[in-house]
This record gives C-alpha cells, structure tokens and sequence, in this order.
C-alpha cells in the first residue's frame, strides 16, 4: 500500500529554533507538497517539488524553506521558528502525470512556544 | 486568481439523513475537481475526482459529486449518513497547466445519532 510518512506527529519548539520537518514517500512520486493547515483557512501550499533538488514556492513560503536531495524525501525548514507558524503540517506527493491525486501523510502538529 | 469556495464551514445532520456539500471554484477552464475527507488525526483520503465525461461522479464510501459547468459547482452528496461520517471534507481543484492544487477552506460535518 501506499505510504507518506511524517517523522513526527507532534513536536513542541521554542521560538528562535530552527525545525526540520521530514516527510518520506515510497512510491517513487515525482512531486511532493508541503502544506500547512489551520481553522478556517483550509490547506494552504508553501513549497512544491516536481523533481529532486527542484522547488517552487507556493502561496505562503516565507519564513520556510525546502531540500529535495533524494527522490523520496522532502524537508520542511523552518529557519527560525515564530509562535504563528504554530499550525498542522501535511506533506503530500503525487506521480508525475498531471493532476493525479495526493497522497498524503498523517500530519505533524506543530507547536511554537 | 483561482479559488475554491466551501460557503458551509459547519454542518450537523442526523444519522440516516441525506447530506450535501458545496462547493464552488472559480478558474478560467475546467479544472479537475476532487473531494478529500480528513478523519480526526488523520491525513485527507480521495473521496472521488472529476476530470472529464460524465458530470455525476461515484466515489467511495457511498459518496457522488455532480460537477455543473454552468454553476461552477461540483457538490458532494450522500443519500444515508452514517455516524462513521463525522469528519472535515475539503474540495480541491487542480489546474491543468501544472501539479498544483487549490483547496477550500473546509466543511466540518457533525453526525447526531
């Protein structure tokens, strides 16, 4: 079965701290997505890779950042973490053809103290 | 600017009751349209997806979209709820001139028995 896996399902940073969110995917998909979500404003994307070492920004990159070394993973950075990035995050992949659907992880709830 | 609109963001029916769920997106062509459901703790599962063909879409769980190009709705219905339905619903449009994706902000269904 198909699996996007998120290292983490909560994590509980201080403000200042750099955070590295992971996300592994075992279906050799070309694209992969990280997006945050809160109450009332739905998913929203922040970064997108279409290929290794490949990025494009999404609606909402500031204060993120990405890495794509490998084909199967993709890392959510948060340089210097802020009390409003406290959210959920989820990371998706999806082949390559167009539009197919996401695939998604479980999540990771993030806390910004 | 592409949108997706979910004009509901709570609904409460009671078990055995229909339910439908809106929503309404705005973009220049025909997108392709999907409907994910997000369980308590869980990442979104694809509930069904609309690319092209017939406008009445099945999905899983007992779930059918209808996709009106003159609205620009693609609506979710169910004829029976169960109480395994209490969940938040997300409809997504994909463009076709790329791999992104555009989700509504969400409507949370509430299952009375």
């Amino acid at each position: 079965d198909v699996k996007v896996t998120q290292s983490s399902r909560y994590l509980v940073k201080r403000t200042g701290e750099k955070v590295f969110l992971e996300c592994v995917q075992d279906m050799d998909h070309e694209n992969m997505f990280w997006y945050r979500q809160d109450p009332g404003l739905g998913l929203r994307l922040i970064y997108f890779s279409y290929d290794v070492k490949m990025k494009e920004k999404g609606d909402i990159p500031e204060g993120y950042s990405v890495s794509r070394e490998k084909k199967e993973r993709f890392s959510l950075i948060l340089e210097s973490a802020s009390t409003n990035q406290t959210s959920m995050y989820l990371c998706a992949s999806s082949p390559g053809q167009p539009n197919e659907k996401l695939f998604f992880g479980s999540g990771t709830q993030l806390s910004v103290l | 600017a592409q949108s997706v609109t979910q004009p509901d963001i709570h609904i409460t029916v009671s078990e055995g009751a229909s339910l439908e769920l809106r929503c309404n997106y705005s973009y220049g062509a025909t997108p392709y349209l999907f409907w994910y459901v997000q369980s308590p703790g869980q990442g979104l599962q694809l509930l069904l997806k609309y690319f092209s063909g017939d406008t009445l879409v099945q999905g899983i769980k007992g779930f059918e979209a209808e996709f009106k190009r003159s609205q620009s709705s693609f609506n979710l219905r169910k004829p029976s709820v169960h109480w395994s339905d209490a969940a938040e619903y997300f409809c997504a449009v994909g463009l076709n001139t790329g791999n992104q994706f555009y989700f509504g902000t969400g409507t949370s269904l509430t299952v009375i028995p």
